[in-house]
């Protein structure tokens, strides 16, 4: 199976950060990647598709980078709102494998 | 807007076999524009992707739980169904539904429901 590796597991950020995670897969997976966001006891929510298109409704200031083994997602000015665990997952090797997480916190 | 709801047993027994259903509304589930699938997330940790199929019934299973999982269609109910079989304490896990709009965009997602795993 193709293994998803996210870094950090957390950070701590500030309103108004640019914040940048990273999810690296163990063998190349073109632009197959999807980034979610997930607030606690709600379901994941769809920002970002093949890697770098942005789902409808979903603010510009999150963007998504990459190819082949190496992604990034980033967030240009942290909201309040952005206060969450995200996800990144592979749609291109059985099974359909999802990246730890990072939790992105308050600082 | 399609959305998606879950239905099923929130307690179920070692090795007896679950069961749950995910209603859809908002459009017809024989949609070719749309894949279904189930996803889930045992408390506190990461996502797990437990299969799919399309409209037509074409199925895909995470080849780790292959031999446990049915997933099926019922278009005169707009439902699709999960069924996994021989639970044991490591099935309990919220449980969610899901519209992919083609292929790697899982857009709707139902709310979850929990499924505990428990004598």
């Amino acid at each position: 199976a193709i293994q998803l590796t996210q870094s950090p597991s957390s950070l701590s950020a500030s309103v108004g950060d640019r914040v940048t995670i990273t999810c690296r897969a163990s063998q190349g997976i073109a632009t197959a990647l999807t980034w979610y966001q997930q607030k606690p006891g709600k379901a994941p929510r769809l920002l970002i598709y093949d890697a770098s298109i942005l789902e409808s409704g979903v603010p510009s200031r999150f963007s998504g980078t990459g190819s082949g083994t190496d992604f990034t997602l980033t967030i240009s000015s942290l909201q309040p709102e952005d206060f969450a665990t995200y996800f990144c997952q592979q749609f291109i090797g059985s099974p359909f494998t999802f990246g730890g997480g990072t939790k992105v916190e308050i600082k | 807007q399609v959305q998606l709801q879950e239905s099923g047993p929130g307690l179920v027994k070692p090795s007896e076999t679950v069961s749950l259903t995910c209603t859809v509304s908002g459009d017809s589930i024989t949609n070719n524009n749309y894949i279904w699938a189930w996803v889930r997330q045992p408390p506190g940790k990461g996502l797990e992707w437990i299969g799919t199929i399309s409209s037509r019934g074409t199925t895909y299973y995470n080849p780790s739980l292959k031999s446990r999982v049915t997933i099926s269609v019922d278009t005169s109910k707009n439902q699709f169904s999960l069924r996994l079989s021989s639970v044991t304490a490591a099935d309990t896990a919220v449980h969610y539904c899901v519209g992919l709009f083609g292929a790697g965009r899982p857009r709707f997602w139902g709310q979850g429901t929990l499924v505990t795993v428990s004598p």
